[in-house]
């Protein structure tokens, strides 16, 4: 079955950029969407289609698909940013979530 | 505004059969194109997807998991119901449902949430 493959954590300070990575066998000849969900929450669509960004979702929030690596980049993190980002795509007629990165903003 | 709530047993017994129920506003499921999600997160560990039913009733099942589940919806009282035979402590997680449309690959919104913790 199709595996994607996320950093367990990733680590910034408040006004950085964070970079998110999601890796899977020719990922870019999918479609990525990537959830925040924040603890006690239920998950929140912050990039759809690769890079398309839902409404309400701050401009600071882009995403890129290219070759085996999709990308979720955070600009002028904020300390309210912290929290899990997972990835998905489908796969086989089902949905495949990636193991999800816990990012800090130290 | 859509909504969606999950409902059900918070705690449960080795080979029980879990039975969730999704309660959701904001749309429904007589309208062509949608469909509710089951997902589910493991303390620590990964979102997995579970089941996906649709408008017109096309079902949708996790392949490793597909022998366990079934999934049932209730349009005249906007519920989704989701049952899960012989739990296990592996079982133990955070059950979501969600709303997605058959033309879009993302699911969304989501419930707030269930923990269900399977032990005896």
């Amino acid at each position: 079955s199709y595996v994607l493959t996320q950093p367990p954590s990733v680590s910034v300070a408040p006004g950085q950029t964070a970079r998110i990575s999601c890796w899977g066998d020719n990922l870019g000849r999918n479609v990525v969407h990537w959830y925040q969900q924040k603890p006690g929450q239920a998950p929140v669509l912050v990039v759809n289609d690769d890079s398309d960004r839902p409404s309400g979702i701050p401009e600071r929030f882009s995403g890129s698909n290219s070759g085996n690596t999709a990308t979720l980049t955070i600009s002028r993190v904020e300390v309210g940013d912290e929290a899990d980002y997972s990835c998905q795509v489908w796969d086989s007629n089902r949905p495949v979530f990636g193991g999800g990165t816990k990012l800090t903003v130290l | 505004q859509i909504t969606l709530k999950e409902s059900g047993p918070t705690l449960m017994k080795p080979t029980q059969t879990l039975t969730l129920t999704c309660t959701f506003s904001g749309f429904s499921l007589t309208t062509g194109g949608v469909g509710v999600g089951w997902i589910r997160r493991p303390p620590g560990k990964a979102l997995e997807w579970l089941a996906l039913i649709y408008w017109n009733d096309d079902k949708h099942y996790s392949p490793f998991l597909k022998s366990r589940l079934s999934i049932t919806k209730y349009t005249s009282k906007n519920q989704v119901v989701l049952t899960l035979t012989n739990m296990d402590p592996v079982d133990t997680a955070t059950y979501y449902c969600a709303h997605k449309m058959d033309y879009v690959g993302w699911f969304g919104p989501w419930g707030q949430g269930t923990l269900v913790t399977v032990s005896s």
